[in-house]
């Protein structure tokens, strides 16, 4: 069975400091797909980022970086430079190729304070 | 292009009562999902649907039916209304597998808060 573990429950930083996101799954299939998405005070849930298990490159957008290791089955996320529009819920989330199911981490409040 | 869309937005229900939460997807999507978001569990899957006319059970479909009749539209049931399905649901569409396989990315809507009383 595939798990995703968001160890982080809430997270609190100050304005401009740098904070990680942690990410731990388990699955035994070689082909996988993990996810991030951000739910804001809004509610809705936005797509953030999509890796396949076959591609360990790191990648960064903007502010954003995330930190794949298959290794250490992480798929852990960075916002550098935080900003108060940051303040959100970010799940994980893990599928395998072919399934019709995501399997969510249980999510990571993320406030930032000005 | 508005996406995936959710109706209603909120909804207040007495124990046994029945009602239907409606998603539409104007992307073409195949694929359309149900989730509940519960405190502290993430979201779960209830139903899902590969295509018009097809539906599936998902991680905790007890409770709830679904329907399929257009592409673009994923129907949630509820027949008899119970506290335990207090939550937040979610309706989700995607692309087919695709070539090689390959799984694609599941967009959501904005959620339903339905609260059973």
């Amino acid at each position: 069975a595939q798990k995703v573990t968001q160890a982080q429950t809430e997270i609190s930083v100050v304005e401009k400091e740098d904070v990680t996101l942690d990410c731990v799954y388990e699955t035994r299939d070689t082909t996988y797909y993990l996810f991030w998405y951000k739910q804001p005070p809004s509610g809705e849930l936005v797509f953030l980022i999509r890796r396949n298990s076959f591609d360990e490159q790191n990648e960064i957008s903007g502010r954003y970086s995330w930190n794949f290791q298959k290794s250490t089955s992480s798929f852990n996320f960075t916002i550098t430079a935080s900003q108060v529009v940051d303040s959100a819920v970010y799940f994980c989330a893990l599928t395998l190729r072919g399934a019709q199911k995501l399997v969510f981490g249980q999510g990571t409040r993320l406030t930032i304070n000005p | 292009n508005a996406g995936v869309t959710q109706t209603p937005k909120f909804r207040v229900l007495k124990t046994g009562q029945s009602m239907t939460l409606l998603c539409a997807q104007d992307m073409n999507h195949e694929y359309m999902y149900w989730y509940r978001q519960d405190p502290g569990m993430g979201l779960r899957l209830i139903h899902y649907s590969v295509g018009e006319g097809t539906t599936a059970k998902g991680e905790v479909p007890d409770g709830y039916n679904v329907s399929r009749l257009k592409k673009q539209n994923f129907l949630l049931g509820l027949e008899s209304a119970a506290p335990s399905q207090t939550s937040v649901y979610f309706c989700a569409s995607s692309y087919s597998i695709g070539l090689a396989g390959s799984t694609d990315t599941q967009y959501f809507g904005p959620g339903t808060r339905l609260t059973v009383l």
